[in-house]
């Protein structure tokens, strides 16, 4: 089955503790994203890869890493993660199109509590 | 980042009734317009999308519109029923970096 696979679904993390959060897709895209979702503001983007080894700031990637080692994973690091850190994550992927990214197939979300 | 401003923020309608939700942006460098569908406690799935080069795009009982003189792209749902109740985020991807910005969301409640 074609699917984006996040995990955890769930994390309560302390301030300060290093968290990865992972994500792993089996469609064979090029491009693979990663958004949080806050009430009122929608999805922002914090971080995008076109391909391996290819990653580029969204509107929000402060306080965030990525890494784009193979064409499959995209794991999102929050190195020393804060309460405005709080949030619901999703990852997800996109096939190239002749004209650039298309449909975003996301993953099941990443419910994130930083205490 | 890129500005995608969304209206309205809740919408309220009587089945069978139809809904407009409307988008505006302000990159003219921007090529490509997906609305997607969240249903509650769901992931976002994609229900219809634009490219610039085309002015109007229909699925059943879904249509986009697109103006980009005046930039801004609209989904026009016809025919509601209950099963649309979700809430629609429009988006836009730039030419040159593909980053996707989206709107703030629209709550659709269709009523029975």
């Amino acid at each position: 089955e074609a699917q984006v696979t996040q995990n955890p679904r769930y994390l309560i993390t302390v301030t300060g503790k290093k968290l990865t959060v992972t994500c792993s897709q089996n469609m064979n895209h090029e491009y693979m994203s990663w958004y949080r979702q806050d009430p009122g503001l929608g999805l922002r983007q914090i971080y995008y890869s076109m391909n391996v080894e290819v990653t580029d700031k969204g509107d929000v990637p402060e306080g965030y890493k990525v890494s784009r080692k193979e064409k499959r994973n995209f794991p999102l690091i929050l190195e020393s993660p804060s309460p405005n850190q709080t949030s619901l994550y999703f990852c997800a992927s996109s096939p190239q199109g002749a004209r650039g990214p298309t449909e975003a197939f996301f993953g099941q979300g990443t419910r994130l509590t930083v205490v | 980042g890129e500005n995608v401003e969304q209206h309205p923020s809740t919408l309220s309608v009587q089945e069978g009734d139809s809904a407009v939700i409307k988008c505006t942006y302000s990159d003219s460098a921007s090529n490509y317009f997906p609305w997607y569908k969240q249903e509650l406690g769901k992931r976002p799935q994609l229900i219809i999308d634009i490219r610039s080069n085309v002015g109007e795009k229909k699925d059943q009982r879904i249509a986009v519109t697109l103006n980009k003189t005046a930039k801004h792209f609209s989904l026009h749902i016809t025919e509601t029923q209950p099963e649309d109740s979700a809430v629609y985020f429009c988006a836009r991807e730039g030419v040159n970096d593909y980053k996707l910005s989206f709107g703030a969301g629209t709550t659709v409640t269709v009523r029975a």
